[in-house]
């Protein structure tokens, strides 16, 4: 199906086990984005990507890895789980200048780290 | 402070009465300012963004920008039981280009 796509929905896992979310779309845009959302804090920006191979800290980057080999899969690695990571976790697309305008989000991986 | 502030409501407003969404922001130099909807339990998407000083509006919502007083905001006229969301205002720094977020207003539209 067209669109963009996470995986796993649904994650628990433990304090220092790496994780992977994975986020896959297929409009070829060119920008990538993740965010993690927190009650209280509303979405914050881990990590973006304006194309393959590069990729650029946001708000909050400490304790996630990605990497953007191609255009349709943005990976977040969490190389060693913390309590603190527990969250909502959000990746979405865009093809407008900049990539700010008009992103569309998917549905969320919902992390537990024990 | 935060950068960019919500009321976190709940705000609830009669069915068919305009709703008035409110958002501060820090940064003098911010450029774009964009709202988004999000359902209980869904993701985010966006509604409006807008750049300039002044009103744009689309179908039942209208954004405000006062640059002056560093003040955005969303109306929604006619608000139906379906406008029942979290709204979130997100404004885009003028350096780093780096968005920020608002931690959301919950509307509750009562029939």
């Amino acid at each position: 199906d067209a669109g963009i796509t996470q995986s796993p929905r649904y994650k628990i896992t433990e304090t220092g086990r790496q994780v992977t979310l994975m986020c896959h779309q297929t409009w070829s845009h060119s920008y990538m984005f993740w965010y993690r959302q927190d009650l209280g804090h509303g979405l914050r920006l881990i990590y973006y990507s304006a194309a393959a191979d590069i990729t650029d800290k946001g708000e909050v980057p400490d304790g996630y890895v990605v990497s953007r080999s191609k255009t349709e899969n943005f990976p977040l690695t969490l190389e060693s789980a913390t309590r603190s990571q527990t969250s909502v976790y959000f990746c979405a697309s865009s093809e407008s200048p900049g990539g700010w305008e008009t992103q569309y989000f998917g549905p969320g991986t919902r992390l537990l780290v024990l | 402070q935060k950068e960019v502030e919500q009321n976190s409501g709940p705000l609830s407003v009669p069915e068919g009465a305009i709703a008035s969404l409110n958002c501060t922001y820090s940064d003098r130099g911010s450029q774009s300012f964009f709202w988004y909807r999000q359902y209980s339990g869904k993701s985010p998407e966006l509604i409006m963004f807008i750049y300039s000083n002044g009103d744009k509006e689309d179908g039942r919502f209208t954004a405000q920008l006062n640059k002056a007083s560093q003040y955005v905001s969303l109306l929604i006229r006619d608000s139906q039981p379906s406008d029942s969301a979290t709204y979130l205002c997100a404004v885009l720094r003028s350096s780093a280009s780096k968005i920020i977020f608002g931690s959301g207003t919950r509307l509750s539209i009562r029939p």
